[in-house]
């Protein structure tokens, strides 16, 4: 079936380096989501993407969605200790070749900043 | 406030009790959804609605049950909760695009950890 893979699974940064993640599916996605999710907390949407090859950035954070639209990535420069949680990405199950609303999320990645 | 609402917040009950996870949502959402989140499993979606009284299952749907006779209401029933069912629960809202019907941004809430015995 349908997986969305995220890799690393967690990574402990100092503050001031750069983080990666990246998200991979084993089928091509509509469109792609990223959240973020404080320990505690609930996540938070971050961005969408939807055209292939785009490129969005909110501030230290970029996201990129793949050109065959099957891999997309969240980087962030000179992580901040704000930046410490876990980071999703979620897109739309294919069902017969065409996008549901049955959404699937990647496993995950777990940043640790230390300050 | 634009919010989703989840009661109880935690909860521990024990195997065989019936039980209701209630969910709403005060932005006219279309969307309302229910995930699942194990440790190293990530969010799994259990069921999902498009609107009033359309509903369908998400991955893993087994061992409950769902309803939306309200737009803003979608509780989440355990009617024999098993302890393969503890952990922690999101409700989720979304509108839809017009043009696509497909969803928009995702507004979570803040979660019921539910402890199965």
């Amino acid at each position: 079936g349908q997986q969305v893979m995220q890799i690393p699974q967690y990574q402990h940064v100092q503050e001031g380096e750069d983080f990666t993640t990246y998200c991979n599916s084993s089928t091509t996605l509509s469109n792609i989501q990223w959240y973020k999710q404080r320990p505690g907390g609930h996540p938070v949407f971050l961005i969408q993407l939807v055209k292939s090859g785009e490129v969005k950035k909110q501030k230290r954070l970029t996201f990129q969605f793949g050109e065959a639209k099957k891999n997309s990535s969240l980087h962030i420069t000179a992580t901040q200790t704000t930046d410490v949680g876990t980071y999703f990405c979620a897109g739309p199950r294919g069902d017969y070749g065409g996008a549901t609303n049955k959404l699937i999320f990647g496993t995950g990645t777990l940043l640790a900043v230390q300050p | 406030e634009a919010q989703v609402t989840q009661n109880p917040r935690y909860l521990i009950t024990v195997t065989g009790k019936k039980l209701t996870v209630t969910c709403s949502q005060n932005m006219n959402h279309e969307y309302m959804s229910w995930y699942r989140q194990d440790p190293g499993l990530g969010l799994r979606q259990i069921y999902y609605s498009m609107n009033v009284e359309v509903t369908d299952k998400g991955d893993v749907p087994e061992g409950y049950k769902v309803s939306r006779k309200e737009k803003r209401n979608f509780p989440l029933i355990l009617e024999s909760p098993s302890p393969n069912q503890t952990s922690l629960y999101f409700c989720a809202s979304s509108p839809l695009f017009l043009t696509s019907g497909k969803i928009d941004e995702q507004f979570f809430g803040p979660g019921t950890r539910l402890t199965v015995l």
